[in-house]
């Protein structure tokens, strides 16, 4: 199981980029990352998801090197509504239980206004 | 589709009570988790179902500890003679076949154990 390893915390203006980093040294090759946000008294909920290069969304944007160890989750000008925990785990599509979602302690991002 | 519901929402008990959780999935999910979570850490796996079946369950998950999805729709998660130590938010998520990393998680019910 490949672990994760991010900021424990990160402050941002009102409408600033955020990025969050992730390091996962021991991906493997049919793993994909995998990112989460939570809000207080709520369940995680799923973000984005990729493999390599780029991925973007409607919330966000996924960047993955070449080598596949680190990955950045970007959020494009945030709101204080972006507020909550963030999670980046190294999943497997067909792989199950405990060794699929391993969610650390995730990244907590304060927005100021 | 509603997604994912939880029930109760909050549950105070008194120690040695036992507390029945229950889970409604996003109903074409075959695949059901349970998740613990305390406070300032992220959820830990607590088991999962197939279905029905109960293909897996973490070593968080003591005798006292037991879950049930008869027909493979909704689960139960039930705790027998409750600790202190099970205090907690329990989290229920589903996914379908083959998206393991891409789960849908409900609300989840704050266990307060006094």
């Amino acid at each position: 199981l490949a672990k994760t390893t991010q900021p424990i915390s990160m402050d941002s203006y009102e409408g600033q980029e955020v990025n969050i980093t992730c390091s996962h040294n021991n991906i493997a090759t049919n793993d994909y990352i995998t990112w989460y946000q939570q809000f207080p008294s709520q369940g995680p909920r799923f973000i984005i998801q990729g493999y390599k290069t780029k991925v973007t969304n409607e919330v966000a944007s996924l960047f993955i090197p070449a080598d596949r160890k680190s990955s950045t989750l970007s959020l494009p000008r945030v709101s204080l509504s972006d507020t909550a925990v963030y999670y980046c785990l190294v999943t497997a599509p067909h792989q199950t239980g405990a060794n699929n979602l391993f969610f650390g302690t995730g990244t907590r991002l304060t927005v100021i206004p | 589709d509603t997604g994912v519901s939880q029930d109760p929402r909050h549950k105070i008990t008194k120690r040695g009570q036992n507390v029945t959780f229950r889970c409604d999935p996003i109903s074409e999910h075959n695949r059901l988790y349970w998740y613990r979570q305390t406070l300032g850490q992220g959820p830990e796996f607590l088991t999962y179902f197939q279905n029905e079946a109960q293909l897996e369950k973490s070593r968080l998950l003591s005798d006292r500890f037991s879950a049930e999805r008869p027909k493979g729709s909704f689960s139960t998660l039930e705790i027998q003679r409750t600790e202190q130590g099970d205090s907690a938010m329990y989290l229920c998520a589903s996914t379908a076949s083959g998206r393991g990393g891409e789960q849908y998680f409900g609300p989840g019910t704050r266990l307060t154990v006094t």
